[in-house]
């Protein structure tokens, strides 16, 4: 199952809403979970399937979306969330991740 | 506290053997899903790997046939048993816990083949 991530990159404000957008190939029902990577670190869940809010994730982020396409949506942009997102589908094997999202400060 | 630290990464040679190590603290890993990932200089995310608590194993078509993934209880880790490596191996490997989304990462192993 290929996922799409759009846009690759994008360059947004502090205070800015931001959507990230991901297309799977094929329909994974909720199935699809979010990253959030910073340089030189391992990533972080934002949200596991069903779009739930992992523990301790700022209730800016929030999931949404089944079967092919989801979003991650951060409703006021914060400083610290200039990094590298992803999306991944747990359906089937082999499992996939979407090619990233950087989000960089305008 | 969940930890998870990775080593036995280096430099090897095209066509080398290596062997991942993940410790884990704080819960037992035969008990839940554990997971290898890797990312290339520059590059995404891949998932390399998946175990079972059951012991039912999982590899990406591109690692299928080299790589093995096991545990040993009694040391509560995670192995990843890498084989005939090629350039395109050359990543950080992450280990992570969680088979609803990885909600625990180790700090990362880097492996480079090169001549």
């Amino acid at each position: 199952i290929q996922l799409t991530q759009s846009p690759s990159s994008l360059s947004a404000s502090v205070g800015d809403r931001v959507t990230i957008t991901c297309r799977a190939s094929q329909g994974i029902g909720n199935y699809l979970v979010w990253y959030q990577q910073k340089p030189g670190k391992a990533p972080k869940l934002l949200t596991h399937v069903a779009s739930t809010l992992q523990s301790g994730v700022p209730s800016r982020f929030s999931g949404s979306g089944s079967g092919t396409d989801f979003t991650l949506t951060i409703s006021s942009l914060q400083p610290e969330d200039f990094a590298t997102y992803y999306c991944q589908q747990l359906n089937s094997y082999p499992l996939t991740f979407g090619g990233g999202t950087k989000v960089e400060i305008k | 506290e969940v930890q998870l630290v990775e080593s036995g990464g280096g430099l090897i040679q095209p066509g080398g053997s290596l062997r991942l190590s993940c410790a884990a603290s704080g819960f037992t890993v035969s008990s839940d899903y554990m997971n290898w990932v890797r990312q290339a200089p520059g590059k995404g995310l891949e998932w390399v790997s998946t175990i079972y608590s059951s012991g039912s194993t999982y590899y990406a078509d591109s690692v299928k046939g080299r790589f093995t993934i096991s545990r040993d209880n009694s040391k509560n880790t995670l192995y990843l048993h890498m084989n005939s490596l090629r350039a395109e191996d050359t990543a950080v490997y992450y280990c992570a816990r969680g088979n609803l989304g990885c909600d625990y990462w180790g700090q990362g192993t880097l492996v480079t083949v090169s001549s």
